[in-house]
């Protein structure tokens, strides 16, 4: 059982560039989660999906940030009009909830960094 | 937005220590997860915890659900080199986590 994929790892761009990650789930898990980690600090929660649907969204998705899951399966993570501040690494994770469960699986990142 | 207060913010040990480090809130969750960070690496789940009072192990590592739902522990017994990391609490009320600022581990041979 392969975990969950994060493309790419790094990625570096000028200020003002869009920006698109893409998050491979655990196979079978309907829950997909984007958080996002700054140095020196622990994730913080961004946006999640149940299959295809995008249930909630935190108050750290700016309008620039777009994020969708079309066929439930993978997702993307998009950052338009880059700015310094959005320097980070994103992280995914995914969960298959049972009646008292929800626990939560991490890709490996993907570091942004805006220059 | 929303932190857990994690302590110690960093711990110095010699190989073969033990290691104890919490966390607590204010606000009650119904789960306790704890995390292990590589440099450059996203979280590895260590242990999940999902009932007040509850005491689970894995290998080296033990944690607890605090009685008060507000706090968790973890303790790692016998401390190895690959031990290095930086670990975070996590609490979840609902769908997303919260999580504690992390606690950087350092072990010497």
């Amino acid at each position: 059982d392969t975990g969950v994929s994060q493309d790419p790892r790094h990625k570096i761009t000028k200020r003002g560039q869009n920006v698109t990650f893409r998050c491979d789930p655990i196979s079978e898990h309907n829950r997909l989660y984007w958080y996002r980690q700054t140095l020196g600090q622990g994730p913080e929660f961004l946006t999640y999906f149940q299959n295809e649907a995008q249930l909630e969204k935190s108050r750290l998705l700016s309008d620039r940030f777009s994020a969708e899951r079309p066929k439930g399966s993978f997702s993307t993570l998009e950052i338009q009009r880059t700015e310094q501040g959005d320097s980070a690494m994103y992280l995914c994770a995914s969960s298959l909830p049972d009646v008292l469960t929800d626990t939560q699986y991490f890709g490996p990142g993907t570091r942004l960094t805006v220059l | 937005g929303q932190q857990l207060n994690q302590s110690p913010q960093s711990m110095f040990i010699q190989e073969g220590e033990d290691v104890s480090m919490n966390c607590t809130s204010s606000s009650i969750f119904n789960t306790w997860l704890w995390y292990k960070q590589d440099p450059g690496e996203g979280p590895v789940l260590l242990i999940a915890l999902y009932k007040a009072g509850e005491l689970t192990s894995n290998g080296r590592l033990t944690a607890q659900f605090g009685i008060t739902r507000k706090d968790s522990f973890l303790n790692i017994s016998a401390s190895i080199p690959s031990d290095v990391g930086i670990y975070f609490c996590a609490g979840q009320a609902g769908t997303a986590l919260i999580f504690g600022k992390g606690t950087t581990l350092s072990v010497s041979s």
